[in-house]
């Protein structure tokens, strides 16, 4: 499957613990979204790489969240001491910019489900 | 703000009845409009893009800056078109920001 991978699919942890998360881009893919999704609600942004800087953070994310995508392949989300309003569906999302980026179209992950307990 | 707003959290209709799924923008700029799509069980995916003005799967939707709209449209429902519709808003240099999406549900 060339699609974009996330793992875990789904996530368990205790309150105050860490957890990462990863995404694994279509390959020839150089920009690389973070989104988080609640029940209800439609995906909100959390940050974008494009390779392997990161461009820009939603003010949705604190400190405790941080992103990265080393060499500009696959990226890695941590949360530090997790909280139970974390909890969510945590979607990666990868795409091709040729030019001009109206015509970008995202490639979504399955995303990871996570739970705070 | 910028904002992407959708009334409706769901829409039910008959098979061949026409569809309308509303989506309403608030954005001082140049806005550049998308309809993301999610079936059950499956990824969300793009569905069209108004700087295309494409017709997929029977769907159009036409960017309406006096209204800023970008309403979802088919003429004759399917049942395969049961999903859930996100719209999508970009702002100028900045990543997409969705509504909080319409579940269409087309019954026979």
């Amino acid at each position: 499957d060339t699609g974009v991978s996330q793992d875990p699919r789904h996530k368990i942890t205790k309150r105050g613990q860490n957890v990462t998360f990863r995404c694994d881009p279509i390959s020839e893919h150089n920009r690389l979204y973070w989104y988080r999704q609640t029940l209800g609600q439609g995906p909100e942004f959390l940050t974008y790489f494009q390779n392997e800087a990161q461009l820009e953070k939603s003010r949705l994310l604190s400190d405790r969240f941080s992103a990265e995508r080393p060499k500009g392949s696959f990226s890695t989300l941590e949360i530090q001491r997790t909280e139970q309003g974390d909890s969510a569906m945590y979607l990666c999302a990868s795409s091709l910019i040729q030019g001009a980026v109206s015509w970008e179209k995202l490639f979504f992950g399955s995303g990871t489900q996570l739970s705070v307990l | 703000a910028q904002r992407v707003t959708q009334p409706e959290k769901l829409l039910s209709v008959f098979k061949g009845a026409p569809v309308e799924l509303k989506c309403n923008y608030s954005y001082s700029g140049s806005p550049e409009l998308f309809w993301y799509v999610q079936y059950s069980r499956q990824r969300l995916q793009l569905l069209l893009r108004h700087i295309s003005r494409e017709s997929i799967k029977g769907f159009t939707a036409d960017l309406n800056k006096g209204e800023t709209s970008f309403h979802l449209k088919k003429p004759f429902a399917q049942e395969e078109d049961s999903a859930m519709y996100y719209c999508a808003l970009r702002p100028a240099g900045t990543a997409l920001i969705f509504g909080k999406g319409t579940t269409l549900s087309v019954s026979s």
